[in-house]
């Protein structure tokens, strides 16, 4: 059974702490990505790889880094948590598709999310 | 950044009906149409991925068209089940390289 696991699913931290949300993918995928889902909104984009040590910024960025040292494992961090971002986090994989159809046309496999609070 | 539009943003249906929502996307530099199911505490899983104007995909009984002239899709579900109960997504693969766009949702509630 193919899995994305996310290290936690639910953590509390305070305003200005470091978080390291960690994700794993069993399915020797080139893509991943970090999403962020808030009430009344879509899934949005923070960072996604395409490659071990490759990384690109999403379409809200601000506030996070991404690391990928090895390519079943996607690091999301907040360098200095923000009660704004407080939010379920969901990491996703997806294979390679070489350029074609501008690389969208693979479905994306999830992890179960990880709900963050910050105080 | 483009929107992905979904309604209705919440269903309550009975057990057995059929009932139907819509995506619409941006129909410039279309690229592909995904829904998802994402079930209370579990991940979301694809449901489909459509591609060309026209298509239409089946499985079990949740079936969804494709228009990408116009720029909307359909999901299907016919004689709705309480396990159907679930948030369906959809996303559109016209936010650029490697990038889909989520609408927020249908949060489908179906009682027994």
């Amino acid at each position: 059974d193919v899995k994305v696991t996310q290290s936690s699913r639910y953590l509390v931290k305070r305003t200005g702490e470091k978080v390291f949300l960690e994700c794993v993918q069993d399915m020797d995928h080139e893509n991943m990505f970090w999403y962020r889902q808030d009430p009344g909104l879509g899934l949005r984009l923070i960072y996604f790889s395409y490659d071990v040590k490759m990384k690109e910024k999403g379409d809200i960025p601000e506030g996070y880094s991404v690391s990928r040292e090895k390519k079943e494992r996607f690091s999301l961090i907040l360098e200095s948590a923000s009660t704004n971002q407080t939010s379920m986090y969901l990491c996703a994989s997806r294979t390679g598709t070489s350029g074609r159809a501008r690389g969208v046309t693979g479905e994306l496999f999830f992890g179960e999310g990880s709900r963050l609070t910050v105080l | 950044i483009l929107n992905v539009e979904q309604s209705p943003q919440s269903l309550h249906v009975q057990e057995g009906d059929s009932t139907n929502f819509t995506c619409s996307f941006p129909s410039s530099n279309f690229y592909a149409l995904h829904w998802y199911r994402w079930e209370t505490a579990k991940s979301p899983e694809a449901l489909f991925v459509m591609t060309l104007n026209g298509d239409e995909k089946k499985k079990g009984r949740i079936s969804a068209t494709l228009n990408t002239k116009e720029g909307y899709s359909y999901l299907y579900i016919k004689g709705s089940q309480p396990e159907d109960s679930a948030t369906y997504l959809c996303a559109s693969g016209s936010g650029g390289y490697n990038k889909l766009i989520f609408g927020a949702g249908t949060r489908l509630a179906v009682h027994p």
